[in-house]
């Protein structure tokens, strides 16, 4: 495996279902991302790791719970979601920086629907 | 907080012909500038960033240019394959607070026609 997968590539679930997104990132770097892309919007960052320590976006509800194991991995829980969740749900992963941002490598996605 | 703006939301091109992106963005302390190349059914794909200590910066036949008083950078693709049809996304990167702030903007959708 190479760059940065993530599993599954497509989730159906109930508002009253609890499941994992998961993110593997072969790159060696020591950050990792979660966004949220929806259709007419701006991908929107939803958490940050960095060197394994979480920097959170206040807006992000508490139904999205982050992971970060260790460097190298990344899972998003997902628990009583809402339809407007449904959305394609990204992973990148860069270096983790000081002052000069590097650049971030994106997985495939997540296409998750709520039903 | 940094807002970023992008323009065409579309924009359609014959093959051969070359496709401009233009971004605004209002934070003047960004200072790093990528764009995103995503294809169908894919995650968006770094294709070329610029930092604040240049102005241009081209690889084939991508190249970006930015203008920090105006604060605006603009992609610029010569001579458009079909392959180059995609969605492609601005961004800007705040510094300070949160690490990895990137602010993208809405998007472009490039269609290169044969």
């Amino acid at each position: 495996e190479t760059g940065v997968t993530q599993t599954p590539r497509h989730l159906v679930m109930g508002m009253t279902n609890k499941k994992s997104l998961k993110c593997e990132q072969h790159l060696g770097h020591n950050a990792m991302y979660w966004y949220k892309q929806s259709a007419k919007k701006p991908l929107e960052l939803m958490f940050v790791y960095s060197l394994e320590e979480r920097v959170e976006n206040n807006s992000v509800p508490s139904r999205f719970s982050p992971e970060c194991p260790n460097s190298s991995h990344l899972f998003l829980h997902l628990h009583t979601l809402q339809p407007e969740d449904s959305a394609l749900y990204l992973c990148a992963s860069s270096q983790a920086f000081s002052r000069v941002p590097y650049e971030q490598y994106f997985g495939p996605g997540t296409r998750l629907t709520v039903t | 907080g940094e807002n970023v703006e992008q323009h065409p939301s579309t924009l359609s091109v014959q093959e051969g012909d070359s496709a401009v992106i233009k971004c605004t963005y209002s934070d003047s302390a960004s200072n790093y500038f990528p764009w995103y190349k995503q294809e169908l059914g894919k995650g968006p794909q770094l294709i070329i960033d610029i930092r604040s200590n240049v102005g241009e910066k081209k690889d084939q036949r991508i190249a970006v240019t930015l203008n920090k008083t105006a604060k605006h950078f603009s992609l610029h693709i010569t001579e458009t394959q079909p392959e180059d049809s995609a969605v492609y996304f601005c961004a800007a990167s705040t510094i300070g607070g949160s690490q990895g702030n990137l602010i993208f903007g809405k998007g472009t959708k490039l269609s290169v026609k044969p």
